[in-house]
This record gives structure tokens, C-alpha cells and sequence, in this order.
């Protein structure tokens, strides 16, 4: 089974704090992504990798940078918490295929406080 | 831009209905993919079926088919023979093959309640 996993389910930080959240994929895939969900919001794209050092913005990348050093875990770092990033990190992987499916990871409920 | 709509914040349904969840898209592209996932209480993200641009045929999975009307930009999922452990919450999602990179993109969501 393919299997994504997330350092955290749930964390509580300060305003201020710089935050790390790690993502790791044990399927060799290619692309790895880091999405936010709210409520109303569906999912939207943070950052995501398509190889090792290599990233792209997504949609909402302001205030966020990612990391990717070893094929399997990609890293996404708050540099600055803020209350506006209370949230739920979602990570997914996935084979470079063009009609591959995401797998995803449990999620990490992120409260800035 | 690509863009996902569903227009559906909650539909209920009684146990062993079918339920369709709407889903339509826009894209300039020709070449992209269609993707229904779940999402339980538990949070987890469930991939539940994908439609390629190209395919003739409407995609299924078990109990769940997408009726992708490609001229309407539409990719609705029909769940069939509804039960309980369906409530959660239904993303619609796609890919354009044509953009740089592979991220998938994804409407608001729709939430399912079925009930006995």
C-alpha cells in the first residue's frame, strides 16, 4: 500500500514561531505537493516538487517555502506563524504519469496561536 | 485558469438512493483528467475515480461512475445504492496534462449525508 505520512496530526505554535511540517512518501514517486484546506475553501495548492530540489509555486505560496533534499520527504516551513495560518495541511504524492492519483497524507491540523 | 465547480454545499440522500454530486470545469486545454475524491470525518483523502479527456467510455468504480459530458465541461459522480458510510465530504478535482507541472486542482466541495 502506498503510504504518506505526516510528522503531526495536530500541532499548536505561537505567533511568531517557525514551523516545520514534514511529509514522507515510501512509493518513489516523483511529485509531492502541500495543499491547506479550509473550511469553504476546498484544498488549495501551497507549493509542490516534481523531483528533488526542484519546486513550484501553487496558489497561495506567500509565507510559505518548502524544502526537498531526499526523493521521499518535502518539507513545508511557516518562516513566521501567523494566526492566518491556522489551518489543515494536507501532503500527497504521486507518480509523474499524467492521470496519476495523489495520495495523501492523514493531515496536519495546524493552530498558530 | 483552470477552475472546479460544485455548486452543492450539502446534499442528503436516504440509504440504498443513487445521488449524483455535480461537478463542472473549465479549461482552455484539450488533454487534462478528472478526478472524484472522499473525505470522511477522519480527514483522510480517499481517491475514489478518475476520467481522462479522451476516454470514450464514462469511468466506474464499483458502486460509483462518473458521467463525464465533455461538451457541457461537466464530471458529475453518481453514487449508486447509497449507505451510510458515504457521508463525508466530495471533492471534484482535475489536471490539465498541458500545464507545467502536476498539481491537481479542486473545487470547494460537496458534503453527503445519507441516512437510514
Amino acid at each position: 500500500d502506498v503510504k504518506v505520512t505526516q510528522s503531526s496530526r495536530y500541532l499548536v505554535k505561537r505567533t511568531g514561531e517557525k514551523v516545520f511540517l514534514e511529509c514522507v512518501q515510501d512509493m518513489d514517486h516523483e511529485n509531492m505537493f502541500w495543499y491547506r484546506q479550509d473550511p469553504g475553501l476546498g484544498l488549495r495548492l501551497i507549493y509542490f516538487s516534481y523531483d528533488v530540489k526542484m519546486k513550484e509555486k501553487g496558489d497561495i505560496p506567500e509565507g510559505y517555502s518548502v524544502s526537498r533534499e531526499k526523493k521521499e520527504r518535502f518539507s513545508l516551513i511557516l518562516e513566521s506563524a501567523s494566526t492566518n495560518q491556522t489551518s489543515m495541511y494536507l501532503c500527497a504524492s504521486s507518480h509523474g504519469l499524467a492521470g496519476a492519483e495523489q495520495y495523501f497524507g492523514p493531515g496536519t491540523r495546524l493552530t498558530v496561536t | 485558469a483552470q477552475k472546479i465547480t460544485q455548486t452543492q454545499p450539502g446534499m442528503f440522500v436516504q440509504e440504498k438512493e443513487a445521488v449524483t454530486l455535480d461537478c463542472t470545469y473549465d479549461t482552455s486545454d484539450q488533454s487534462y483528467g478528472l478526478f472524484w475524491y472522499k473525505q470522511p470525518s477522519s480527514g483522510e483523502m480517499i481517491f475514489l475515480i478518475y476520467q481522462g479527456s479522451y476516454d470514450e467510455q464514462n469511468a466506474t468504480e464499483g458502486r460509483y461512475s462518473l458521467n463525464f459530458q465533455k461538451a457541457r465541461k461537466s464530471a458529475n459522480l453518481v453514487i449508486s445504492a447509497s449507505q451510510l458510510g458515504d457521508s463525508a465530504m466530495y471533492f471534484c478535482a482535475m489536471r490539465d496534462f498541458n500545464q507545467a507541472g502536476t498539481a491537481l486542482i479542486f473545487g470547494k466541495g460537496t458534503t453527503l449525508s445519507v441516512s437510514s
